[in-house]
């Protein structure tokens, strides 16, 4: 079983959609949660990330976390054609330990205008 | 920005063929890391190192070979390349000194097809 298990999708949406995007995973001692979002042909960027229980919120995207069921969301409101990319959630236990990251399969999202 | 660069970025090879896949950072960086990408598989770690001195193997270090040149180099080397190794790689860099999560900045990638 992989550490971090994400939907490989592919996800289709129309513009204007609530998107919902998932990860599961396994090891209690990740400290640190991560949404990379990956364009066409280039390399992931960090999209958001959190350390805690709870929800966080930046613009139109919200990253959720519940530590009790090991779960991890990105949800993305207001879609925009623009947010078409591969979204990948990462989890680590931080730059103090070995600073890996575990990712997930990646979700591919497309956002049709 | 071109803070990390890879190179060269498309790569056709046959097998048994010795590769190197090269990547530059102008971040300032200690941490350097080597990435596969497979379609469904997500982002495999194969090497990473923490300094010009310090290597350590991934989760998937087999067929694989790497060379920490300097702080702002670091090479992948398949010794005798075979067709399982076609994938996308990625090379990245971190400073854990700057974020307690060890947020990675990414190459563009190199496209690697083993025929």
């Amino acid at each position: 079983q992989k550490e971090v298990e994400q939907d490989p999708g592919p996800l289709s949406v129309p513009e204007g959609a609530i998107v919902s995007l998932n990860c599961t995973y396994s090891n209690s001692a990740f400290q640190y949660f991560m949404w990379y979002r990956q364009y066409s042909r280039k390399g992931p960027e960090l999209l958001m990330y959190t350390y805690s229980s709870g929800n966080k919120e930046d613009g139109r995207f919200t990253a959720q976390v519940d530590k009790s069921s090991k779960y991890i969301s990105l949800f993305i409101r207001d879609s925009q054609p623009s947010d078409s990319a591969t979204y990948l959630c990462a989890t680590g236990r931080g730059s103090s330990n070995t600073g890996k990251l575990i990712f997930g399969q990646g979700t591919t999202l497309q956002v049709k205008p | 920005d071109a803070d990390v660069t890879q190179t060269p970025r498309n790569r056709i090879t046959k097998t048994g063929k010795r590769i190197m896949l090269e990547c530059s950072q102008t971040k300032g960086h200690d941490r350097m890391y080597w990435y596969r990408q497979d379609p469904g598989l997500g982002l495999q770690l194969i090497y990473y190192s923490f300094d010009v001195k310090d290597i350590n193997k991934g989760e998937i270090s087999d067929g694989y070979s790497v060379s920490r040149q300097a702080q702002a180099k670091f090479s992948l080397s398949l010794e005798s390349a075979i067709p399982n190794q076609t994938a996308l790689y990625f090379c990245a860099t971190s400073d854990p000194g700057a974020s307690s999560y060890n947020e990675q900045f990414f190459g563009p990638g190199t496209r690697l097809t083993v025929l």
